[in-house]
């Protein structure tokens, strides 16, 4: 079993609508949780993080961890076409020195 | 406000030939990272660094070998390249004992063997 499991999509939606997108993880011991945003050919851009349980908001995302289901989730209200990108979750248990991805869920958002 | 720089986005070289990757970063971090994706693949860690002149292998190391020899510069070393280490090449880096233990990654660097 991997460590950190996320659906690969691909996710198509229409301009305005929520978005969800979710990880799922094996390893309670995980304490920070990240959600990275990569545009086609370039390196993931950190969106948001949490740190232990809770739910986190900036703007139109919102990051969930659900630690008693192993679960967490990116939430994008409002999505817009410059949303399209690839949406990773990663985790660490807090060492700062391993971390484990998830392998990317594909979003376009249609105008 | 660029953070972690790859010194090169594009890279073509050729079988056999040595190919350096260099990474810098100005945020003081502790840990540095090399990782490859691939697709289908996902991010695979290939070296991480704790420290100056200190390393650690991940989980596909042959091929690589990395340098650190001042605590802002990472570099990435692949002694004789081969048309399976096309691939893109991205450089990480973390707080380490303090701060909050997020990875920041660079633009990436795509490399092309031939």
């Amino acid at each position: 079993q991997k460590e950190v499991e996320q659906d690969p999509g691909p996710l198509s939606v229409p301009e305005g609508a929520i978005v969800s997108l979710n990880c799922t993880y094996s390893n309670s011991a995980f304490q920070y949780f990240m959600w990275y945003r990569q545009y086609s050919r370039k390196g993931p851009e950190l969106l948001m993080y949490t740190y232990s349980s809770g739910n986190k908001e900036d703007g139109r995302f919102t990051a969930q961890v659900d630690k008693s289901s192993k679960y967490i989730s990116l939430f994008i209200r409002d999505s817009q076409p410059s949303d399209s990108a690839t949406y990773l979750c990663a985790m660490d248990v807090g060492t700062g020195n391993q971390f484990y991805f998830g392998t990317g869920t594909s979003l376009t958002v249609i105008p | 406000d660029v953070k972690v720089t790859q010194s090169s986005r594009y890279l073509v070289k050729r079988t056999g030939e040595k190919v350096f990757l260099e990474c810098v970063q100005d945020m003081d971090h502790e840990n540095m990272f090399w990782y490859r994706q691939d697709p289908g693949l996902g991010l695979r860690l290939i070296y991480f660094s704790y420290d100056v002149k200190m390393k650690e292998k991940g989980d596909i190391p042959e091929g690589y070998s990395v340098s650190r020899e001042k605590k802002e510069r990472f570099s990435l070393i692949l002694e004789s390249a081969s048309t399976n280490q096309t691939s893109m090449y991205l450089c990480a880096s973390s707080p380490g004992k303090t701060g909050a233990n997020v990875l920041t990654f660079g633009a990436g660097s795509r490399l092309t063997v031939l």
